[in-house]
């Protein structure tokens, strides 16, 4: 595998589920984002991790919680949801943060019931 | 409020002619930026950056124009393929302060070449 790679790539459950989407980055980078990418908006950034890390958290209700045990993965768990939350979820990478050019994955399209 | 804004959602060009992809920003501190492409079911691809430091980049059939007093910049292709059509998003950086986010992200434009 090379590059960003995301799990699974496409999901859907029910406002009471509990999900986790997987991302993995091969490129030996430090720093690994998660963004939202809703219909019609600019890709929301939701959290920066760098060398394992939080260094940024933007307003993202607490039903999201990232998780990065290492500097190629990153998790983001997902517990009650609502439909509004239904989206693309992509998942970045770069050498460093902050950084001038993000690696994306290819996302997890999120269906919420 | 956005700082970059692509104002057309898409763009229809007939093949071998040019693409023009055109982006707005409002921060004057931005000085780096980035276009991406976007294929469906793929996520977005850096394709071409430039500094604010340059007015022009090109690579190939891709070329970045800058203009800072206007805070535009445009992205042209030349000569389209049918395998440029994608969605086109202008992204723009800034060294603000340290541990910041720095890369904001426009709306996107779906390019289609028309064979």
């Amino acid at each position: 595998e090379t590059g960003v790679t995301q799990t699974p790539r496409h999901l859907v459950m029910g406002m009471t589920n509990k999900k986790s989407l997987k991302c993995e980055q091969h490129l030996g980078h430090n720093a690994m984002y998660w963004y939202k990418q809703s219909a019609k908006k600019p890709l929301e950034l939701m959290f920066v991790y760098s060398l394992e890390e939080r260094v940024e958290n933007n307003s993202v209700p607490s039903r999201f919680s990232p998780e990065c045990p290492n500097s190629s993965h990153l998790f983001l768990h997902l517990h009650t949801l609502q439909p509004e939350d239904s989206a693309l979820y992509l998942c970045a990478s770069s050498q460093d943060f902050p950084s001038r050019v993000e690696y994306f994955g290819p996302g997890t399209r999120l269906t919420v019931l | 409020d956005q700082q970059v804004k692509q104002n057309s959602p898409s763009l229809s060009v007939q093949e071998g002619r040019i693409s023009i992809l055109n982006c707005d920003y409002t921060n004057s501190m931005f000085d780096y930026f980035l276009w991406y492409k976007k294929y469906p079911a793929e996520g977005p691809t850096f394709l071409i950056s430039i500094s604010s430091i340059k007015d022009k980049n090109e690579d190939g059939r891709f070329t970045v124009f800058l203009n800072k007093s206007a805070k535009h910049l445009s992205l042209h292709i030349v000569p389209s393929q049918p395998g440029d059509s994608a969605v086109y998003f202008c992204a723009a950086s800034a060294r603000v302060r340290s541990g910041a986010n720095n890369l904001f992200f426009g709306t996107g434009t779906r390019l289609t070449v028309i064979p």
